[in-house]
């Protein structure tokens, strides 16, 4: 059974560009999440979509948004790129809404470079 | 506002060694614990998730515990092994309310040396 998958593994961009990073959850999980884990900060979260729905974000900027399609995977989109966007993205996917004892599953990420 | 710590940030010892990698958070009303393991530029691996109402949770060589009341949680590796060696990141998860949101610790870089 295939894992999370991300695409793309790296992406450079230039300041003030856009960055499209996706998502493909496990096969039967309804629940996606997005976390950034830049050097220093440790892993912090973004997003988590559920059927579809935003059904929570963290501390960041309206330029940091996302959606989920219907067959569950996600995409996170960062417009207006700064430096300290650069980071390792990080999706990972569950079972269940409300299930808060389900076990996440990460993929191994997207580094976005921004120069 | 749920804070968690990791001591030690990093630990090094030789193969076969048994150790103890340290977790601590501040808000005491979680729903459950969760232990992970990252290898360099990689994601992350669940390795163990203990429920609120839990005390302690095995797999394998790792035992990982949950005290509450004292704000704590341990992962216990046993017979360390080379192949062990990675940071390892202690989440809690939810709160009030289900949130979806993991609070992650900054990790404990493991090594262990044959």
């Amino acid at each position: 059974e295939a894992g999370v998958t991300q695409s793309p593994t790296h992406l450079i961009k230039t300041r003030g560009q856009q960055a499209t990073l996706r998502c493909s959850p496990i096969s039967g999980h309804t629940s996606v999440y997005w976390y950034q884990q830049a050097l220093g900060l440790g892993l912090q979260f973004l997003l988590w979509y559920d059927e579809g729905e935003e059904r929570n974000r963290g501390n960041f900027p309206p330029r940091f948004s996302g959606r989920q399609f219907p067959n569950y995977s996600s995409e996170l989109n960062v417009n207006a790129l700064e430096l300290e966007d650069s980071a390792l993205y990080l999706c990972a996917s569950s079972l269940a809404f409300g299930g808060v004892n389900e076990k996440l599953f990460f993929g191994s990420g997207t580094q976005l470079s921004v120069l | 506002k749920q804070e968690v710590t990791q001591i030690p940030a990093a630990l090094s010892v030789p193969e076969g060694e048994n150790l103890v990698l340290n977790c601590s958070f501040t808000d005491s009303a979680i729903y459950n614990l969760q232990w992970f393991r990252q290898d360099p530029g990689k994601g992350l691996t669940s390795l163990l998730l203990i429920q609120s109402s839990q005390r302690e949770q095995t797999s394998g060589r790792l035992n990982a515990s949950l005290d509450k009341s004292s704000g704590r949680s341990t992962l216990y590796i046993a017979a360390s092994q080379p192949g062990d060696s990675a940071t390892y990141l202690c989440a809690s998860g939810g709160g009030s309310s289900n949130t979806g949101k993991l609070i992650f610790g900054q990790g404990t870089t493991l090594q262990v040396k044959p």
